[in-house]
């Protein structure tokens, strides 16, 4: 069990540059999330995949992101046309789903820390 | 829409001082509860959840927490707090009903930093 990983851990990047993060969950863990933090708050669900399949999205998620789980392993988020508004913490969560809704536990990844200039 | 409120934004204490972090969340149904740990550097950890059961929950490194339905409350304690227990502290709710997907809502943080 290696963990979570997130690549890259930071980004700059200026505003209107399309960014891509990618997030690598547990080997085995079937469920997983996007989060964004923004300083002084707690993480704000972005979207959720159950294996390949994207199952909730946020509203906070624009029209701009884009989110993808090929074959139900690695996941990558895509921010085009970056807005100052964006600079934020992107966290990744994955679990193994227990058959009861809401009971997993969610791992985190370090996450990937976003500045657009 | 469900919301968390956590009481303190930043707490200070001593070495050995008992810890009490308040949580309070909206939501009619049934949910699932949950803290997390940040320290400094580090990514978030759970220190503990509730599905269901006895509403005192025991955690890692000596957390408990106890769920109050009628106070829709979840505070985490601690009897005697280290300098190694600085960190910032999130607690979460999951909604647990047949259409929810597990995402997690969560507070805005507490801080807590130790003085040795």
């Amino acid at each position: 069990d290696t963990g979570v990983s997130q690549n890259p851990r930071h980004k700059i990047t200026k505003r209107g540059q399309n960014v891509t993060f990618r997030c690598d969950p547990i080997s085995e863990h079937n469920r997983l999330y996007w989060y964004r933090q923004t300083l002084g708050q707690g993480p704000e669900f972005l979207t959720y995949f159950q294996n390949e399949a994207q199952l909730e999205k946020s509203r906070l998620l624009s029209d701009r992101f884009s989110a993808e789980r090929p074959k139900g392993s690695f996941s990558t988020l895509e921010i085009q046309r970056t807005e100052q508004g964006d600079s934020a913490m992107y966290l990744c969560a994955s679990s193994l789903s227990s058959g009861t809704t809401g009971t997993d536990t969610q791992y985190f990844g370090p996450g990937t820390r976003l500045t657009v200039l | 829409a469900q919301s968390v409120s956590q009481h303190n934004h930043h707490v200070i204490l001593s070495e050995a001082a008992s810890l009490e972090l308040g949580c309070n969340y909206s939501y009619g149904g049934t949910v699932n509860l949950f803290w997390y740990v940040q320290y400094p550097g580090q990514h978030l950890q759970l220190l503990l959840k509730y599905f269901s059961g006895d509403p005192l929950v025991k955690g890692i490194k000596g957390f408990e927490a106890e769920f109050i339905k009628s106070k829709f409350s979840f505070n985490l304690r601690k009897p005697s707090v280290q300098w190694s227990d600085t960190a910032e502290y999130f607690c979460a709710v999951s909604a647990n009903y047949g259409g929810s997907q597990g995402n997690l809502i969560f507070g805005k943080g507490t801080k807590l930093s130790v003085k040795p």
